[in-house]
């Protein structure tokens, strides 16, 4: 079975630009989170999508958005970029909600790693 | 902030040795897990302890939760070069009627040859 994998695997764009990940989850998991991870801040969650339908989400502005489309596929849009979002940007698929909770385990992708200049 | 702390953030070990590594987090939990990352790619989820657990074992990987101290270990017997990874705990949160898993800063684990 193939593993989450997340597209594209590197990307720079400048301060303003906006840009969207994407994320393929393990076929059959229903759940995608997204977690954003700096050196500064470590590994932080952005949300979780289940059924389509965002469940959880955390601090982040809104200038980060999501959505999941019927296939369980999820992207991931920052907006006017500022040089903080510089970051890995991981996604992680589980087979059902709250994996984020700990009651279904999480598989990771192997991240966006996403430079603003 | 719920956020768990894990203790040290470095260890560097020769390998055959141990390696043990603590996390210690502020509110009550259901379960904790630890998850390996290996330089700058994606998280690989290791186990999963749940609140009445205090003692869980997958292959060379000890972990033990003591809700009372709000504190799990992770240890690694047997160490190899393999091993050389960033070590997270991760606990449950919910905050404004969402969860969330909220990580520690990790512990950046080094086993030489």
């Amino acid at each position: 079975k193939a593993g989450v994998t997340q597209t594209p695997r590197y990307l720079i764009k400048t301060r303003g630009q906006q840009v969207t990940l994407s994320c393929s989850p393990i076929s059959g998991h229903r759940s995608v989170s997204w977690y954003q991870q700096t050196p500064g801040q470590g590994l932080q969650f952005l949300f979780e999508y289940f059924s389509e339908t965002q469940r959880n989400k955390g601090n982040f502005p809104g200038r980060f958005s999501g959505r999941q489309f019927s296939n369980s596929r999820s992207e991931m849009n920052v907006s006017t970029l500022e040089l903080g979002d510089s970051a890995l940007y991981l996604c992680a698929s589980s087979l059902g909600l709250a994996g984020v909770a700990g009651r279904n385990e999480q598989f990771f992708g192997p991240g966006t790693r996403l430079t603003v200049l | 902030s719920q956020q768990g702390e894990e203790d040290p953030q470095a260890l560097s070990i020769q390998e055959g040795e141990n390696a043990t590594m603590n996390c210690s987090y502020k509110t009550s939990i259901n379960n904790l897990q630890w998850y390996r990352q290996n330089s700058g790619r994606g998280l690989v989820h290791l186990i999963l302890i749940r609140s009445n657990e205090r003692e869980k074992h997958s292959g060379r990987l000890r972990v033990t939760l003591d809700t009372s101290k709000k504190s799990s270990s992770l240890l690694i017997t047997a160490s190899r070069a393999a091993d050389t990874a960033s070590y997270f705990c991760a606990t449950p949160y919910t905050q404004g009627g969402s969860e969330k898993l909220v990580f520690g800063k990790g512990t950046k684990l080094t086993v030489n040859p």
